[in-house]
């Protein structure tokens, strides 16, 4: 069966500071995989996507990046945090085969700045 | 463009109760709805979904039905427990994306 993993859980970052976000899946291949973000009483945001490795989308503008260095390994990054990147981290996986196709959800990242 | 309109909420009710919780779509092509949950301080599961015209989905008792012709997906449960206090979200997916709504929260006290 299929599992996605991200860690850390909770993170508390001063503002300035970088960030690493981590999200892998096991039990599936060539997944596509995606970072959402949810600020507090908020619906969720679409910040990444990828296809495939090394094949990222944006679809907002920010100070954050993604990359996938393998093929079920995704990481949210950013150099500098802002106050405004404090929120609830998800990460979601499907297969590629239809897009009536379920996403799966990570247990969530929540990121506080200070 | 594609979006999700659901019911603000939070929706208030007794254990017991009817449940509805309004969700309607814009979109090009035959999307697939879903409705996931998401219990206090953890990701989206999935709760139901439907691919086509006329489809329900159904799960723990929650059910919906793929309306073309009003464009709509409500999420509809008979009686309503504690446990189901959560927050709701109807999407879309028509492309590799998820296209969210802003999520209900529904508090059931007993």
């Amino acid at each position: 069966s299929q599992t996605i993993h991200q860690w850390p859980a909770t993170l508390v970052q001063p503002v300035g500071s970088p960030l690493s976000l981590e999200c892998t899946v096991e039990g599936t291949s060539n997944p596509n995989l995606y970072w959402y973000r949810q600020a507090a009483g908020r619906g969720l945001q679409l910040l990444f996507y990828s296809v495939g490795i090394g094949q990222i989308s944006s679809e907002v503008p920010q100070n954050l990046s993604a990359s996938r260095p393998q093929d079920r390994q995704f990481i949210l990054s950013s150099k500098k945090l802002l106050l405004s990147d404090s929120g609830f981290y998800l990460c979601a996986w499907s297969s590629q085969r239809s897009s009536t196709d379920t996403q799966y959800f990570g247990p969530g990242t929540r990121l506080t700045v200070l | 463009g594609n979006s999700v309109t659901q019911m603000e909420g939070p929706v208030t009710l007794s254990e017991e109760a009817f449940l509805t919780i309004n969700c309607t779509y814009t979109a090009t092509g035959y999307p697939s709805l879903f409705w996931y949950v998401q219990y206090p301080g953890e990701g989206l599961q999935l709760l139901l979904k439907a691919t086509k015209a006329d489809d329900k989905g159904s799960n723990k008792g929650f059910e919906a039905t793929y309306r073309k012709e009003t464009t709509s997906f409500h999420l509809e449960k008979g009686s309503v427990q504690v446990s189901d206090s959560a927050v709701y979200f109807c999407a879309l997916r028509n492309t590799d994306k998820l296209i969210f709504g802003t999520g209900t929260r529904l508090q059931v006290f007993p």
